[in-house]
């Protein structure tokens, strides 16, 4: 199986700051890496296809990056309703194994 | 709207059996294939099990194989999950995910996801 490793596992940062999350696969990957945030109580949202592909009607603020065994989650300026939880995703192969979550909070 | 609607978790005793179902409106379900995802109070995501647009092609998580049986009905735009010998391990939140299957798509990148039902395992 691929492990899936992020980090950092929590950040505090605050509203306008810039915040990066990295994912590092277990074994090259190619680009089959997908970002998904969840906010408190909610199903999981799907951000970022294909390493880097934005997903229809997710803002600008929010890039993917990365390709091979490591990527990145990039927020551009953080908003309000960006506290969350995100998680990396592998598609390569089964099973389709998710990284352990990156938790955003306030500072 | 497109969505996705679970319905049939609830409580079971260690050894007991449910049945999960996912409604699907407002999108074209024999073109994406489906997944269960569940996440366990307080813990991370864990995929469960995948089925083809077709139903061709059927995965598993090595933790519920040969107990969780996914099945779908395009004609019913429904999709399924037959659990049965349910652990304690098996507590969590169970989301029926899709990815659109056509070319040029991650059908395993999940697009389309429900709010969720809850199973509990307990005695």
């Amino acid at each position: 199986d691929i492990q899936m490793t992020q980090s950092p596992s929590s950040l505090s940062a605050s509203v306008g700051d810039r915040v990066t999350i990295t994912c590092r696969a277990s074994q090259s990957i190619s680009s089959y890496l997908n970002w998904y945030q969840q906010r408190a109580g909610k199903a999981p949202k799907l951000l970022i296809y294909a390493a880097s592909s934005l997903q229809s009607g997710v803002p600008l603020r929010f890039s993917g990056s990365g390709s091979g065994t490591d990527f990145t989650l990039t927020i551009s300026s953080l908003q309000p309703e960006d506290f969350a939880t995100y998680y990396c995703q592998q598609s390569y192969s089964t099973p389709w194994t998710f990284g352990q979550g990156t938790k955003v909070e306030i500072k | 709207e497109v969505q996705l609607v679970e319905s049939g978790g609830g409580l079971v005793k260690p050894g007991g059996s449910l049945r999960l179902s996912c409604a699907a409106s407002g999108f074209t379900f024999s073109r994406y294939s489906m997944n269960w995802v569940r996440q366990a109070p307080g813990k991370g995501l864990e995929w469960v099990s995948s089925i083809s647009s077709s139903s061709s092609y059927i995965y598993y998580a090595d933790s519920v194989k040969g107990r969780f049986t996914i099945s779908r009905d395009n004609a019913k735009n429904s999709l399924y999950l037959q659990m049965n010998s349910l652990r304690a391990e098996d507590t969590a939140v169970y989301y029926c995910a899709g990815g659109l299957a056509v070319p040029g798509s991650d059908e395993h990148a999940f697009d389309i996801w429900g709010q969720g039902t809850m199973v509990t395992v307990s005695s």
